[in-house]
């Protein structure tokens, strides 16, 4: 089985600081993808990130970063000089690459930009 | 990119009646997709899987014959949401994937935000 942990319900950030959302998780597969997703408050689900477990190299898009740390089982979004646009909630998420599985999806983390 | 359509957005409806919603892949053939339920500040909880032409998985606890999910063709699934009450009012979300895409990446409807009266 698989599980998602992210710890944080809410993150406030100021314009233009960098943030660091956290996420965990476990599983037993050697093969697999861990995944960033965006949701604003209109509900659309907004891929931001991709890493795969063999991926030696951290995965960055534009201002977004995962930090993907294989033995602590951790994958942290980061996000760089942040805008009042990516307030939203944000949600990690994982699938095993072994057969055809789903994706399993962690409880989200609420980012809020201020000014 | 890849483009996934919901139809309708939103939708009220009284409790006992019957509710349709749509999810198309635009521009691609999506070999997967994927049903979505959110209630509100939650996470997205999978209800089921379905493969074009065949009969859709459920997950645990989502009963089937309430939530009619049909996929008649490689762009089209539909999920009815049958004699709705007003515990079903939630946010549904659909996805699509194609089986070839190196990491299988799904991509998301905008959803359909539904009120049961």
């Amino acid at each position: 089985a698989q599980k998602i942990t992210q710890t944080q319900p809410g993150m406030f950030v100021q314009e233009k600081e960098a943030v660091t959302l956290d996420c965990t998780y476990d599983t037993s597969d050697q093969s697999y993808g861990l995944f960033w997703y965006k949701q604003p408050s209109s509900g659309e689900m907004i891929f931001l990130i991709y890493q795969g477990s063999y991926d030696e190299q951290n995965a960055t898009e534009g201002r977004y970063s995962l930090n993907f740390q294989k033995a602590r089982k951790s994958a942290n979004l980061v996000i760089s000089a942040s805008q009042l646009g990516d307030s939203a909630m944000y949600f990690c998420a994982m699938r095993s690459n072994s057969g055809y599985s789903t994706l399993t999806f962690g409880k989200g983390t609420m980012l809020l930009v201020s000014p | 990119g890849a483009v996934v359509s919901q139809h309708p957005s939103w939708v009220i409806c009284k409790s006992g009646t019957s509710v349709k919603i749509e999810c198309r892949s635009l521009d691609f053939q999506a070999t997967t997709m994927f049903w979505y339920r959110q209630f509100p500040k939650q996470s997205l909880m999978l209800m089921a899987t379905s493969n074009e032409g065949s009969k859709a998985t459920y997950e645990q606890g989502v009963e089937k014959d309430k939530f009619l999910i049909n996929h008649a063709s490689l762009t089209l699934s539909t999920l009815t949401v049958t004699s709705a009450h007003p515990e079903d009012s939630s946010f549904y979300i659909c996805s699509a994937s194609v089986r070839l895409v190196v990491f299988g990446e799904q991509f998301f409807g905008p959803g359909t935000r539904l009120t049961v009266l």
